[in-house]
């Protein structure tokens, strides 16, 4: 079935590490994007990308970065992990920028 | 910027209609989205709308008014399966999302 994946689904973390979220989507869309989820904050924007080769910063992209090597991935990293961080984290995709988005079903990071 | 406003929590009971309410204000406009999220699970797309009145699909309709930055969300014959969160989403003028904090709508027998 096309779709997105997110890796892991769920992660606790020790302060000041290094993590890694991975998305993959099958559907040869040419944006993506991560969001973070927080009670009673809605979903924001940390940071897209609007075809291979380019990524920007979004809303809230402070302690994040991205890349985008290929169309089918968009890796998230947390170069060193605070408990600020301990979020929902959503990927998605659209065909185009201008397109609707489409979600992965989330990992859940906390971080201690 | 967007602000972007809709309550917290609604319920009603199963058979009747809510009605969603979400203001914006946005610095450039192009699009409203409306998602389902049931808990624990992805936002998926319900509706779009960017011209102004009424789209209607199945039990489901989302209205726009962009001279008043308004939009509604209609649950006609309310489910047992439509206990979720309704996130309210504005595009704007960079085709960025922003999203509400979302209402989270109990349906009861």
């Amino acid at each position: 079935i096309a779709g997105i994946t997110q890796a892991p689904t769920s992660q606790i973390l020790a302060a000041g590490r290094r993590m890694t979220l991975r998305c993959t989507q099958d559907m040869r869309h040419n944006a993506m994007y991560w969001y973070r989820q927080d009670l009673g904050l809605g979903l924001r924007l940390i940071h897209y990308s609007n075809t291979a080769g380019t990524t920007g910063k979004g809303e809230v992209p402070d302690g994040y970065s991205v890349s985008r090597a290929n169309t089918d991935d968009f890796p998230l990293t947390l170069a060193s992990a605070v408990p600020s961080q301990t979020s929902v984290y959503f990927c998605a995709s659209s065909d185009n920028p201008t397109d609707t988005q489409y979600f992965g079903p989330g990992t859940r990071l906390t971080v201690l | 910027g967007q602000n972007i406003d809709q309550p917290t929590e609604m319920t009603a009971t199963e058979g009747a209609i809510v009605q969603i309410n979400c203001t914006y204000q946005t610095s450039g406009f192009n699009g409203l989205f409306w998602y389902q999220q049931h808990a624990g699970e992805a936002p998926t797309f319900l509706s779009y709308n960017v011209l102004d009145g009424l789209e209607e699909k199945g039990r489901f309709s989302s209205f726009l008014s962009r001279s008043k930055g308004y939009s509604y969300l209609l649950l006609k014959e309310l489910q047992m399966k439509d206990s979720a969160s309704y996130l309210c989403a504005v595009r704007d003028g960079d085709y960025k999302l922003s999203f509400g904090a979302g209402t989270t709508v109990t349906v009861r027998a």
